[in-house]
């Protein structure tokens, strides 16, 4: 079945660590997006791909990164990760920005 | 600023009982509303969605929803829930302007049997 899946499904990682989460989709969409999802609170958007287009939401933090090497797949990159990057780290994509997004089940990364 | 407000945070209520969950958002211009579902341990779902015409739109599950523009809301409604509609659930508003997706805070439904 055509998804967005993400791996790991759980990180666990060192205060200071880097740590890569990774967003794979067979939707063939244009756009990938990440999201943080702290508990009881809204998916907060990080940054999206149009293509290879990259766009960073202005609040996001220097320490996260992404990179997109080809349509199917995307990566977070957090270059030193905080007691508060600890959260659910949510991959979706859409054909294009102004339609539904569908989501994948999430990472969750704990911070030691 | 624009927004997208839910007004429960929580909502508790037994198996039968019906359901309505507030959404306002502020924008005047043209929008696309959505409603997302999150099962327990498992990821957000699209549960409807309205772009244009008819305002009532009905989604999977028995849920629907209406846009009223002069209120500048997208309610969800279920006439009957059940167990298995625990869940939490969040309100988006994708506008020309924004150019992404504003989530509400969500309201967290919990059905009782």
């Amino acid at each position: 079945d055509a998804m967005v899946i993400q791996n790991p499904r759980y990180q666990v990682t060192q205060f200071g660590k880097p740590v890569t989460l990774s967003c794979s989709q067979t939707l063939n969409h244009n756009v990938m997006y990440w999201y943080q999802q702290k508990s009881s609170q809204a998916p907060k958007l990080l940054f999206h791909y149009y293509d290879k287009d990259f766009n960073n939401e202005a609040d996001t933090p220097d320490n996260f990164q992404s990179r997109r090497p080809n349509t199917s797949f995307c990566f977070l990159d957090i270059r030193s990760p905080g007691l508060g990057d600890a959260a659910m780290y949510l991959c979706a994509t859409s054909s294009v920005q102004q339609e539904t997004q569908y989501f994948g089940p999430g990472t969750r990364l704990l911070v030691l | 600023a624009q927004s997208v407000s839910q007004h429960n945070h929580h909502v508790i209520l037994s198996e039968a009982a019906s359901l309505e969950l507030g959404c306002n958002y502020s924008y005047g211009g043209t929008v696309n509303l959505f409603w997302y579902v999150q099962y327990p341990g498992q990821h957000l779902q699209l549960l409807l969605k309205y772009f244009s015409g008819d305002p009532l739109v009905k989604g999977i599950k028995g849920f629907e929803a209406e846009f009223i523009k002069s209120k500048f809301s997208f309610n969800l409604r279920k006439p009957s829930v059940q167990w298995s509609d625990t869940a939490e659930y969040f309100c988006a508003v994708l506008t020309d302007s924004w150019g992404k997706f504003q989530f509400g805070a969500g309201t967290q439904v919990v059905v009782t049997p």
